[in-house]
């Protein structure tokens, strides 16, 4: 089955520099791939997402690429504030759309150094 | 937005009792899940559910049963409660119709065994 393995478990930057958390996959099959910020004591909530047929994706301040071959996916945050300060996971898809279900990986808490 | 609402924030239960963990949405999504948090192991899938009366395996079912007699509520029970199910329980649910491919998730029940 699918497998996502989710680097590094813990990340610290300055505010005001980027953060990068990494995530590969093993089935090619995955078409759906989430991100989710939980930040302490509340529920992961969707950040940003990408399918498959697309390489990378922009929000604001946050952005995912997608690398099909190699299948790693990863999450960039620039102009890093305290607030972005969470735990971090991403997600990849299993199943076709009616029966999908999310294999996440195992989470990165990211903190933010004034 | 969608809510997803599960009944308790916090539970203690002593081992070998039976626990029901219950989780209601209000946005008619045909998709339910229940995922257990742990630290460093992320997210795990324990049950879900692509409809009324449907329930699927997941990565750790041993140990969980799940009922779904309705549409909005889907129900995680511990046959026999034991100290290695203290954890996160987080419910999710999502329509596989809508644009947003996402989950929602409640804002779990941190259950433990003593």
């Amino acid at each position: 089955g699918e497998n996502v393995e989710q680097h590094p478990s813990t990340l610290s930057v300055q505010e005001g520099d980027s953060a990068v958390i990494k995530c590969t996959y093993s089935d090619s099959a995955s078409n759906y791939f989430p991100w989710y910020k939980q930040e302490l004591g509340k529920r992961p909530q969707l950040i940003i997402d990408i399918r498959s047929n697309v390489g990378e994706k922009k929000d604001q301040r946050i952005a995912v690429t997608l690398n099909k071959t190699a299948k790693h996916f990863s999450l960039h945050i620039t102009e890093t504030q305290p607030e972005d300060s969470a735990v971090y996971f991403c997600a990849a898809s299993i199943g076709g759309q009616g029966a999908q279900k999310l294999v996440f990986g195992q989470g990165t808490r990211l903190t933010i150094n004034p | 937005d969608v809510k997803v609402t599960q009944s308790s924030r916090y539970l203690v239960k002593r081992t070998g009792e039976k626990v029901f963990l219950e989780c209601v949405q209000d946005m008619d999504h045909e998709n339910m899940f229940w995922y257990r948090q742990d630290p460093g192991l992320g997210l795990r899938l324990i049950y879900f559910s692509y409809d009324v009366k449907m329930k699927e395996k997941g990565d750790i079912p041993e140990g969980y049963s799940v009922s779904r007699e309705k549409k909005e509520r889907f129900s995680l029970i511990l046959e026999s409660a034991s100290t290695n199910q203290t954890s996160m329980y987080l419910c999710a649910s999502r329509s596989p119709g809508g644009h947003n491919y996402g989950y929602t998730f409640g804002s779990g029940t941190r259950l433990t065994v003593v």
